[in-house]
């Protein structure tokens, strides 16, 4: 089946230690995104990439970084420099020419302790 | 970042009633979204419109584009238990720009 695919679905890490969410989708979309949800908030855009080897900072990239080397992968570093970084992740992709009708993966929910 | 004004924030409704929720924004946006999120899931596409004015329906859930261009609304019809879930609405400002401000949520709760 086709879509999209978060992992770990729950993630723990120490503070001051990177950590890589992982997003992989089969859906041959161009288009990925990466969004920041906390409690009682709407979805933020961290990055998002509309093409292989390209990507664009969104409203609150400080802390983070992501690479696009392929099609199907877009993962995102959560850097010790993100001060607040516990939250829910949440990965999406899109056609190009479709950018809102975007599939949304399960989510990863990240704590630092 | 902007967020959209969603309201209500939550509400409790019985089965079979009829529920209302809008989102406004002081800015006009050309496309407007409507999501559903489950508890620990990633959001789900419910309605997109395009044109101010435009009316779509998706099954018991009808969605409007405001003629202001500034505002939306969704309406469920004939509430059942699976509704339950936060409703998202989204905008996208300038099309084809890939930022969407997101709404921050109608948290529904159907009482059988």
């Amino acid at each position: 089946d086709g879509g999209i695919t978060q992992s770990p679905k729950y993630l723990f890490r120490k503070e001051g230690q990177n950590v890589t969410l992982s997003c992989e989708q089969n859906l041959n979309h161009d288009a990925m995104y990466w969004y920041r949800q906390d409690p009682g908030q709407g979805l933020r855009l961290i990055y998002y990439s509309q093409i292989v080897n390209d990507f664009q900072k969104g409203d609150i990239a400080e802390g983070y970084s992501v690479s696009r080397e392929k099609k199907e992968s877009f993962p995102l570093t959560v850097t010790s420099a993100q001060k607040n970084p516990t939250a829910f992740y949440l990965c999406a992709s899109s056609r190009r020419d479709r950018v809102s009708e975007a599939f949304f993966g399960q989510g990863t929910r990240l704590t630092v302790v | 970042g902007q967020q959209l004004n969603q309201s209500p924030q939550s509400m409790f409704i019985q089965e079979g009633e009829d529920v209302s929720m809008n989102c406004t924004s002081s800015s006009i946006f050309n496309t407007w979204l409507w999501y559903k999120q489950d508890p620990g899931e990633g959001p789900v596409l419910l309605i997109a419109l395009y044109k101010a004015g435009e009316l779509t329906s998706n099954g018991r859930l009808t969605a409007q584009f405001g003629i202001t261009r500034k505002d939306s609304f969704l309406n469920i019809s004939a509430s059942i238990p699976s509704d339950v879930g936060i409703y998202f609405c989204a905008g996208e400002r300038i099309s084809g720009t890939y930022k969407y401000i997101f709404g921050t949520g109608t948290r529904l709760k159907v009482l059988a």
